[in-house]
């Protein structure tokens, strides 16, 4: 069955450092997304890919980075961690509509939690 | 860019009482919504979606949304709750017609119903 897998499941690290949370889906879907979770604001987009090398800023991108090298896999980076990006992450993957960017169903992983003393 | 609202925090419910859920979005133009639902401790689940067509959308277990267009709304509705949809509850939209592709999420509607 096709999957969205996200690595570390769970991780705690230090200001200052820098922190890579890996994405790998396996629906050969065009879009990806990365989100994360907080009590009191749901789920805020960070980036966003339409294709291989395409990536896009959403709303909380500051601190942030992300590549897309093959369809299968969206790392997202944390250059230098902060104390204000703990959280829960998601991933999440989703087919086209029409052959453009127009997103369908989002497919979500099982979520990062990422702890930054 | 659009904007979803999701009216109630915290729902507390009794097992088979109804179940509304409101949430209102801020595009005028077409929109596709989404209900999705995350049980504690799981990732996000599609409920149900509205593309186009009826505006009475029929989901798993249930659920069901109406799409009002002149209030810009897409309630969830269940008719009788059990303890097994105790969890949270994300309304979700895009504006394709405003090329704006990507999902915006509300901020989540917790549903905790007693036995």
């Amino acid at each position: 069955d096709a999957e969205i897998t996200q690595s570390p499941r769970h991780k705690i690290t230090e200001t200052g450092r820098q922190v890579t949370l890996a994405c790998h889906q396996t629906w050969n879907h065009n879009n990806m997304f990365w989100y994360r979770q907080d009590l009191g604001h749901g789920l805020r987009l960070i980036h966003y890919s339409y294709g291989v090398q395409d990536t896009n800023k959403g709303e909380v991108s500051d601190g942030y980075s992300v590549s897309r090298s093959n369809t299968e896999d969206l790392p997202l980076t944390l250059e230098s961690a902060a104390s204000s990006q703990t959280s829960v992450y998601f991933c999440a993957s989703s087919e086209s509509i029409g052959g453009g960017p127009n997103t369908g169903e989002l497919f979500f992983g099982e979520g990062s939690r990422l702890t930054v003393l | 860019a659009q904007s979803v609202s999701q009216h109630n925090h915290h729902v507390i419910l009794s097992e088979a009482a109804s179940l509304e859920l409101g949430c209102n979005y801020s595009y005028g133009g077409t929109v596709n919504l989404f209900w999705y639902v995350q049980y504690p401790g799981q990732h996000l689940q599609l409920l149900l979606k509205y593309f186009s067509g009826d505006p009475l959308v029929k989901g798993i277990k249930g659920f069901e949304a109406e799409f009002i267009k002149s209030k810009f709304s897409f309630n969830l509705r269940k008719p009788s709750v059990q303890w097994s949809d105790t969890a949270e509850y994300f309304c979700a939209v895009n504006a394709p017609g405003a090329g704006s592709y990507q999902l915006t999420f509300g901020k989540g509607t917790k549903l905790s119903v007693i036995p």
